[in-house]
């Protein structure tokens, strides 16, 4: 299985901060990664597929990078709705492998 | 409007079968195949197969072959998840999602908790 490392595992940030949450696979999954956002007690939403493209609906405050093995999520002037775990996910290889997930929480 | 709705929590004892469902709608449901994604209680997404509804291909996790059916019935639009003999290592929430074929969950369903406890 190809193994997905996300860091931080959880941080703290102020309202209007920019974070970058960044994920790393095992091996090479060309661009073939998606960003999910999920809040306590909710469903999982997508947010990115294919490293940097924005699901329909999502707000522009999100963007995705990278290929190959290291990736990163950021998202700019973070708001409280903002707080969640993000994970990401590969989709190259079966099984699909999720990251750890990382908490994000408004100081 | 595009849904996946599960069907409602269980509670179920050791060794029992179950078999939860999502069932989609406002869709072509054989044009997005489905996955199954485990979620225990305070811990991350874990991925555990998909099924393509126009052929009933399957791939599933090797953390979960043969512990797991996962079938659909496109003649009402449902995909499901089953357990022949439940363990107290199964409680956690459930979830489906639909996507297109080799692409990430675009849409996911509500979620089914099932608890498993003697």
């Amino acid at each position: 299985d190809i193994q997905m490392t996300q860091s931080p595992s959880s941080l703290s940030a102020s309202v209007g901060d920019r974070v970058t949450i960044t994920c790393r696979a095992s091996q090479g999954i060309r661009n073939d990664l998606a960003w999910l956002q999920q809040k306590p007690g909710k469903a999982p939403k997508t947010l990115i597929y294919g490293a940097s493209s924005l699901e329909s609906g999502v707000p522009l405050k999100f963007s995705g990078s990278g290929s190959g093995t290291d990736f990163a999520l950021t998202i700019t002037s973070l708001q409280p709705e903002d707080s969640a775990t993000y994970y990401c996910q590969q989709y190259s290889t079966y099984p699909h492998t999720f990251g750890g997930g990382t908490k994000v929480e408004i100081k | 409007e595009v849904q996946l709705v599960q069907s409602g929590a269980e509670v179920k004892k050791p060794g029992e079968s179950l078999t939860i469902s999502c069932q989609g709608s406002g869709y072509i449901f054989t044009t997005y195949w489905i996955t199954w994604v485990r979620q225990k209680p305070g811990k991350g997404l874990e991925w555990m197969g998909r099924i393509d509804p126009s052929d009933s291909y399957i791939n599933y996790s090797p953390s979960f072959q043969g512990h797991v059916t996962i079938s659909v019935d496109k003649s009402i639009s449902t995909a499901y998840l089953q357990w022949s003999s439940l363990k107290t290592s199964d409680t956690a929430m459930y979830y489906c999602a639909r996507h297109f074929a080799a692409m990430p969950p675009r849409d996911w369903g509500q979620g089914t908790l099932v608890t498993v406890s003697s």
